[in-house]
């Protein structure tokens, strides 16, 4: 089966500057990748995805990339501010037969510093 | 995200006890999935269903149940033979092959 690993596991930058988290997986049938921004408590929240057909997705201060041939992804925070602050997780499946079985990463606690 | 609902958001269990999630969406979603978050860790499939009255197992299903008799419901149990039950919930509904949108959690500590 899949597997989904996520590097830093805590990450702490000053706000205005950027962060990186970064996501490989192990099935090249994957082909959907979605990042989900989780509060203390609180449900995980979309918020971008990006689908194998495409390299790179934005929205705003948020970009994903994807490298298909190396099998990693990565999410891209511009100008961090502390509402930022929260843990993410990536995840990866394969969207077939109208299934969407996740995999999910371990979580990057991200901290933004004022 | 709003079309999800979970309950009840805390739940108590005694030990050999089986207790029930209740999950519930109105968005017409065909797919419904439950999830067991653990502190600090990501969260894992337990079980998962594409269409009424048929579902998978996940990667951790031993110890629990499910059933899916309608379109809007996925109600999980909890099982005496889960030996470790104290976890963080989630459900999550989704179109066929589309994004996945979760619920807000049911938090259940064993006694």
């Amino acid at each position: 089966g899949e597997n989904v690993e996520q590097h830093p596991s805590t990450l702490s930058v000053q706000e205005g500057d950027s962060a990186v988290i970064k996501c490989t997986y192990s099935d090249s049938a994957s082909n959907y990748f979605p990042w989900y921004k989780q509060e203390l408590g609180k449900r995980p929240q979309l918020i971008i995805d990006i689908r194998s057909n495409v390299g790179e997705k934005k929205d705003q201060r948020i970009a994903v990339t994807l490298n298909k041939t190396a099998k990693h992804f990565s999410l891209h925070i511009t100008e961090t501010q502390p509402e930022d602050s929260a843990v993410y997780f990536c995840a990866a499946s394969e969207l077939a037969g109208g299934g969407n079985k996740l995999t999910f990463g371990t979580g990057t606690q991200l901290k933004v510093e004022l | 995200d709003g079309g999800i609902t979970q309950s009840p958001k805390y739940l108590f269990r005694k030990e050999g006890q089986n207790v029930t999630l209740s999950c519930e969406q109105n968005l017409n979603h065909d797919a419904m999935y439950w999830y067991r978050q653990d502190p600090g860790q990501g969260l894992r499939l337990i079980y998962y269903s594409q269409i009424v009255n048929d579902f998978q197992k996940g990667d951790i299903a031993e110890g629990y149940s499910v059933s899916r008799e309608k379109k809007e419901s996925f109600p999980l149990t909890v099982t005496s033979a889960q030996k470790n039950p104290t976890a963080f919930y989630l459900c999550a509904s989704s179109s066929p092959a589309d994004t996945q949108y979760f619920g807000p959690g049911t938090r259940l500590t064993v006694l």
